[in-house]
């Protein structure tokens, strides 16, 4: 089956500091990945939709400078939390789906604490 | 607008009853798909199933079935004889046909024990 990693899977550092989070599909090439936030006991939230070679489609509430996305090529979509503060702190996921696809496959997450 | 109601926030049963979860979903398109996933608390997504909306057949996989009701927009998911492995987060999804999007319900955290 289709496979999506996720690095690093965990990350703590301080606040103030930028992380980045690269999404990689091994085994197929996605056209477009999606990036989720989940807070302790919650729902997954979507933050953005990323095409490969185009700028990345926020979702409303989400700030595009504060959490940057970069989806260079057919495996692999990065997000850089810049700035990072406590408030950042959550489980991000990330998931590929292929051209014309309906399902999507998700990566196992990245759990982030800012200190 | 799109929407998942799981309204079911946390369900304890103990080792080998039935439990079902509910899903109630809206959307105003014809063509969508509806999703269940676990969460184990490692965090990790488990993908269970997808069902076309214009497939209305239950589906039963071992101890898993689904009874997907158009008419009333539900999509529940049936364990039967429990398991304490079974004990996760359980999401539904909705698939936005036209941005592959997936919208998620609030999760039945669901416990089982021995």
């Amino acid at each position: 089956g289709a496979v999506v990693s996720q690095h690093p899977s965990w990350v703590i550092c301080k606040s103030g500091t930028s992380v980045k989070i690269e999404c990689r599909s091994l085994d197929f090439q996605a056209t477009t990945m999606f990036w989720y936030r989940q807070f302790p006991k919650q729902s997954l939230m979507l933050m953005a939709t990323s095409n490969e070679g185009s700028k990345a489609t926020y979702e409303q509430g989400v700030e595009k400078d504060k959490f940057l996305i970069n989806h260079a090529s057919l495996t692999l979509s990065t997000l850089t939390v810049t700035s990072a503060h406590p408030e950042d702190s959550s489980f991000y996921i990330c998931s590929a789906g292929l051209a014309g696809g309906d399902e999507q496959f998700f990566g196992p997450g990245t759990r982030l604490t800012v200190l | 607008a799109q929407k998942v109601t799981q309204a079911q926030t946390e369900i304890s049963v103990v080792e080998k009853e039935d439990v079902t979860l509910d899903c109630v979903y809206e959307t105003r398109d014809t063509t969508y798909y509806l999703f269940w996933y676990k969460q184990p608390p490692s965090g990790e997504l488990v993908f269970l199933i997808r069902r076309n909306s214009f497939d209305e057949q239950n589906e039963i996989s071992g101890r898993y079935s689904w009874n997907f009701q158009k008419s009333t927009s539900s999509f529940n998911f049936t364990i039967t004889a429990s398991q304490v492995v079974d004990s996760a987060v359980y999401f539904c999804a909705l698939s936005d046909f036209n941005t592959d999007k997936l919208i998620f319900g609030t999760g039945t955290r669901l416990q089982v024990f021995p």
